[in-house]
């Protein structure tokens, strides 16, 4: 497609239930990032990728949090045990590799854990 | 500390006027990029402008154009001629080059902008 795309849009679910997120990147994009928005605040970083690399995990906040990208294209971002401070927007954005290169934000995932 | 600050509390600006939204970044590589972008309410990330730390000018993009001082370590948005579609939540950002690869983007709290017909 033309722009990340992000499965599902909204997602409720019970406290200790697993959440698996999606993101395809934009064809060709080598970097693909995860992050975290409350509202009103800026994107929090989680996770980023090169290829099928994870190359930088130091935003996940805890244990619960994993992400892959087996192929190097799709991602999946899951959080285990879910907790009511987990719900937020999760986004996705994918880039070259260029310093220049902005990230291309998907539409984000609303999580909501009740 | 904070890689990016911006302070100011919410903005206001008349239609047609200039605007200034503040930006303030802490790295001590030479080699980083700044980034501008725009939240509307309907939550999408639009990027908007760039800026790199060994660009010569200062970037523009049509009605964007950045104020780039590299000495204090600022890099201001400065929008022209303000339009109602203008009203959204602005975000600055950086990204560090480490060891010659690209790395994440650190964003800034954000500015939320209204502009008054």
């Amino acid at each position: 497609g033309a722009g990340v795309s992000q499965s599902p849009r909204y997602k409720v679910t019970k406290r200790g239930q697993d959440v698996a997120l999606r993101c395809d990147p934009i064809s060709g994009h080598v970097s693909l990032y995860w992050y975290r928005q409350a509202l009103g605040q800026g994107p929090e970083f989680l996770t980023y990728f090169n290829y099928e690399a994870q190359q930088d995990k130091s935003g996940l906040p805890n244990d619960r949090f994993s992400a892959e990208r087996p192929e190097g294209s799709i991602s999946t971002l899951t959080i285990q045990r879910t907790e009511q401070r987990d719900s937020a927007m999760y986004r996705c954005a994918s880039s070259t590799r260029q310093l220049n290169s902005p990230l291309h934000f998907g539409n984000g995932t609303r999580l909501t854990v009740t | 500390a904070q890689k990016i600050t911006q302070t100011q509390p919410g903005m206001f600006v008349q239609e047609k006027e200039a605007v200034t939204l503040d930006c303030t970044y802490d790295t001590s590589d030479p080699s980083y990029g700044l980034f501008w972008y725009k939240q509307p309410s309907s939550g999408e990330m639009i990027f908007l402008i760039y800026q790199g730390s060994y660009d010569q000018q200062n970037a523009t993009e049509g009605r964007y154009s950045l104020n780039f001082q590299k000495a204090r370590k600022s890099a201001n948005l400065v929008i022209s001629a303000s339009q109602l579609g203008d009203s959204a939540m602005y975000f600055c950002a950086m990204r560090e080059q480490i060891t010659g690869a690209n790395s994440k983007l650190t964003f800034g709290k954000g500015i939320t902008l209204s502009v008054r017909p």
